[in-house]
């Protein structure tokens, strides 16, 4: 089974500096995606960003960017110029292209705060 | 973009009732709708997966019995809890995935989340 961690349970940053959360993972399989989910105190799940494990290039979203090491099993979030808007629980999800149901398996969360 | 929206989005219930949760994709097909169940401060875990016209697949550890889910139509998926106890009482969250838009990649999509607090 694929497991996911973010060992980061909290995380701050200063308003327009940047902010780095980390996720490793752990599969067996080679056709997979990579998510990073944003939840505002709203609690609405709403997608940052998203990567494909056949693609090397790192998929960037504006001030969004991942650091995607597929050997290391690593898929990092980059915020840059973080707004007070960023700050929210973050969570790193894996998803097998390799088995059926789409389903997403979600890391434990990092809880952003943004200081301003 | 694709909606998907819950109801009700709050809901208090005394213990030993039951209470269903709807999850409705208001603009889109949802070949298969997804139930997790998040405690505070923690992730999401999945409950249990369903697809239109057929029977949930449900996560080990998740009592079929209690957590009735019905997905009767492409645009409408129901969690039922029976019998519900303090324990029960969490934020329930639903997403839809749609046919891929591109060549594929298949969308999810969550919706707002219920409340769910037992009396």
């Amino acid at each position: 089974a694929q497991t996911v961690t973010q060992s980061q349970p909290e995380m701050s940053v200063q308003e327009a500096e940047t902010v780095t959360l980390s996720c490793t993972y752990d599969t067996s399989e080679s056709d997979y995606y990579l998510f990073w989910y944003k939840q505002p105190p709203s609690r609405q799940m709403i997608l940052v960003i998203r990567q494909e494990a056949y693609k090397q290039q790192n998929a960037t979203e504006n001030r969004f960017s991942v650091n995607f090491q597929k050997a290391a099993k690593s898929f990092s979030l980059k915020i840059s110029d973080s707004q007070l808007g960023d700050a929210a629980m973050y969570f790193c999800a894996y998803r097998s292209e390799e088995t059926s149901g789409s389903r997403l398996t979600f890391g434990e969360g990092t809880q952003l705060t943004v200081n301003p | 973009g694709a909606v998907v929206s819950q109801h009700p989005s709050w809901v208090i219930c005394k213990s030993g009732t039951s209470v269903k949760i709807e999850c409705r994709s208001l603009d889109f097909q949802a070949t298969t709708m997804f139930w997790y169940r998040q405690f505070p401060k923690q992730s999401l875990m999945l409950m249990a997966t369903s697809n239109e016209g057929s029977k949930a697949t449900y996560e080990q550890g998740v009592e079929k019995d209690k957590f009735l889910i019905n997905h009767a139509s492409l645009t409408l998926s129901t969690l039922t809890v029976t019998s519900a106890h303090p324990e029960d009482s969490s934020f329930y969250i639903c997403s839809a995935t749609t046919l891929p838009r591109d060549r594929d990649f298949y969308e999810q999509y969550f919706g707002p989340g219920t409340r769910l607090t037992v009396t």
